[in-house]
């Protein structure tokens, strides 16, 4: 079975530019969640889905930051304009039922702002 | 994915030991723990999970305990492998309030030959 697909897997931009990361959950699962990790503050939630609708966005870090889900089978994370200190590896997790339930993490994006 | 934490507390064993990784966890009311281990340019993945109606739960050569008097969970790995070093993380939650889960910021394992 195909789990939790994720692209780029790596990404290099410069300052400024719009960086848009995507994710495919697994098939049948309802809710999709989008996490950040970084050597300083470890694995944090940016924003959860529930049946396409964003549910908690309370870990966006500023407006500089998007995510949409436009239907069960992909969403997206936008950053426009990064930022340096917006590099980080950003996983997409997905899960059947709520928050509450086992989630599974993709592969990851690592993200380079220069 | 990166490994997570310049001071990421780390755990050496010998191969074929017995592991503890212990995690302290913030929120009295969390009812849900689970941890992950996180391999190398790969994302977190599911090990075993523990709801707080239960003391004790055992999986394939590991078992996790709760302690909610202290607000503690350990992971016990038995007979530790080369293929088990990797960062492990617990993550809480409270299912009742819809909470989302907090990850615990990870301990990393080492398996020596």
């Amino acid at each position: 079975d195909a789990g939790v697909i994720q692209s780029p897997r790596h990404e290099v931009t410069e300052m400024g530019q719009e960086v848009t990361l995507r994710c495919k959950p697994i098939s049948g699962h309802n809710s999709l969640f989008w996490y950040r990790q970084t050597m300083m503050r470890g694995l944090e939630l940016l924003i959860y889905f529930n049946n396409n609708v964003p549910i908690d966005d309370s870990g966006m870090p500023e407006d500089r930051f998007s995510a949409k889900m436009p239907n069960a089978s992909f969403s997206t994370l936008k950053i426009q304009p990064s930022e340096p200190r917006d590099s980080a590896v950003y996983f997409c997790a997905s899960s059947l039922g709520g928050a509450g339930n086992e989630q599974f993490f993709g592969p990851g994006t690592r993200l380079t702002v220069l | 994915g990166e490994s997570v934490g310049l001071h990421l507390p780390t755990l050496s064993v010998q191969e074929g030991d017995n592991s503890i990784i212990n995690c302290a966890y913030s929120n009295s009311a969390s009812d849900y723990f689970i941890w992950y281990k996180q391999e190398s340019g790969k994302g977190p993945q599911f090990i075993i999970d523990i709801r707080s109606n239960m003391d004790k739960r055992q999986g394939q050569r590991v078992t996790v305990l709760l302690n909610k008097t202290v607000k503690h969970l350990s992971l016990q790995i038995a007979a530790t492998q080369p293929g088990d070093s990797a960062v492990y993380f617990c993550a809480e939650n409270n299912y009742n309030y819809g909470q989302n889960f907090v990850f615990g910021p990870g301990t990393r394992l080492s398996v020596l030959p």
